[in-house]
């Protein structure tokens, strides 16, 4: 099933732009991840953030997680065409045999 | 380097036919997934195996088997009832005692004759 679902679907930016993505989720989480996907690659991890965390940075990216509306948000900035991909939510649920549910993922397009 | 290797990375199958994807990973990592991805979707669960020699349905299971018979292999096979095999199958693993990332493999790109 399904628990995470980005928004936007799809997203289209000019470069040195900052790019926002949604995530909301349902159900109580240990941790939440993203995941960038090039076409027709394999997904790598980006960031993780536990839910006792509220924001996290690595390098360009920042993550934001809201436990109290399940929702989390990934911000690029100063974004560069080679940031063109797709970027999935991965949710982590307390209880669960150590799987991830993956969303639906964003398709971010940086123009040169 | 380690990595996870996933071959073919196209792969044609004929009606009627199962066909079996290969993924290896040398990262010593006890669990190990196989997902299906459909355009413009998200990832859905197949299977996943935590251990060798035990392995649990996921989420859409019907019409596929997997075998961990090798703690560094995990191959997937889609069987003939499985009558929208058309999709980008992706295998991944993980430390398993880590609630930490997984490692993706570059995935194979399955379709009908």
């Amino acid at each position: 099933s399904q628990q995470g679902e980005e928004d936007p679907q799809a997203l289209s930016i000019q470069e040195g732009e900052n790019a926002t993505m949604n995530c909301s989720y349902k159900t109580s989480i240990n941790n939440l991840q993203w995941y960038r996907q090039n076409s027709g690659r394999g997904l790598v991890h980006l960031i993780l953030i536990r839910s006792n965390e509220r924001e996290k940075h690595s390098g360009r990216l920042r993550v934001t997680l809201d436990t109290s509306k399940k929702s989390s948000s990934l911000l690029i900035t100063a974004s560069r065409a080679a940031d063109t991909a797709s970027y999935f939510c991965a949710t982590d649920s307390s209880g669960s045999a150590r799987q991830l549910t993956f969303g639906s993922g964003t398709q971010l397009t940086v123009l040169p | 380097d380690g990595g996870i290797t996933q071959s073919p990375k196209y792969l044609f199958r004929k009606e009627g036919q199962n066909v079996t994807l290969s993924c290896e990973q040398n990262l010593n990592h006890d669990a190990m997934y196989w997902y299906r991805q459909d355009p413009g979707q998200g990832l859905r669960l197949i299977y996943y195996s935590q251990i060798v020699n035990d392995f649990q349905k996921g989420d859409i299971a019907e019409g596929y088997s997997v075998s961990r018979e090798k703690k560094e292999s995990f191959p997937l096979t889609v069987t003939s009832a499985q009558k929208n095999p058309t999709a980008f199958y992706l295998c991944a693993s993980k430390d398993s005692f880590q609630r930490g990332p997984q490692h993706f493999g570059d995935g194979t790109r399955l379709s009908i004759l």
